[in-house]
């Protein structure tokens, strides 16, 4: 089991660029989570998918941020256009079922000047 | 909203000393996260429990429900169990989203 595969590990791009987070969820779990942790605000859920479908988008902070899950089996977070604030650690989470443990992936580094 | 509080929010233990982290939160749950996130970033899930009590090694978890409040207990700790530990929970209610704490920074000394 690779676990939860999450790319690129580092973004470095500048304000205006558009940026796409990917992640690749364990096999056969049914919940995506996208998270965002940053020093000032510590832990923070975006979105969550359940069975490919989102379910609660109410973290997305604004219009510029997106997601999708096309399959099972790939999601994407895109930001556009991105700003400085918008700086932070990424991670995608997945798991089988509600109420189980979660397993996250490594995280994306983005920054964006 | 839960609002879920960790305390303390920094730590700084010699090896072998016993650990205990604690988290309080506001409304019902479904179910209590303890995580740890290492110097490298990666969070890795330690427990999840919705009542009692449970054990894996030296780490233990605790939650009292009609408390609402949660510990987190290290024996015999060791410079490896350095990382920070996030408490995080889930709404009764069915929904997923999860509720973090900000976190614990527990250094131990050798």
């Amino acid at each position: 089991d690779a676990g939860v595969i999450q790319s690129p590990r580092h973004e470095v791009t500048e304000m205006g660029q558009e940026v796409t987070l990917r992640c690749k969820p364990i096999s056969g779990h049914n919940s995506l989570f996208w998270y965002r942790q940053t020093m000032m605000r510590g832990l923070e859920l975006l979105i969550y998918f359940n069975n490919n479908v989102p379910i609660d988008d109410s973290g997305m902070p604004e219009d510029r941020f997106s997601a999708k899950m096309p399959n099972a089996s790939f999601s994407t977070l895109k930001i556009q256009p991105s700003e400085p604030r918008d700086s932070a650690v990424y991670f995608c989470a997945s798991t089988v079922s509600e109420n189980s443990p979660l397993h996250f992936g490594n995280g994306t580094r983005l920054t964006v000047t | 909203k839960n609002e879920v509080e960790q305390s303390p929010q920094n730590l700084t233990a010699q090896e072998g000393e016993f650990i205990t982290i604690n988290c309080s939160y506001s409304v019902g749950i479904s179910a209590l996260h303890w995580l740890q996130q290492h110097p490298g970033g990666g969070i890795v899930s330690l427990f999840m429990l919705s009542s009692g009590k449970k054990k894996h090694g030296r780490l233990i978890a605790t939650i009292n429900i009609q408390e609402k409040h949660s510990s987190l207990h290290i024996t015999a700790s060791h410079p490896r169990d350095s990382a920070v530990y996030i408490c995080a929970v889930t709404d009764a209610g069915g929904s997923e989203k999860l509720v973090f704490g900000k976190g614990t920074k527990l250094t131990v000394n050798p």
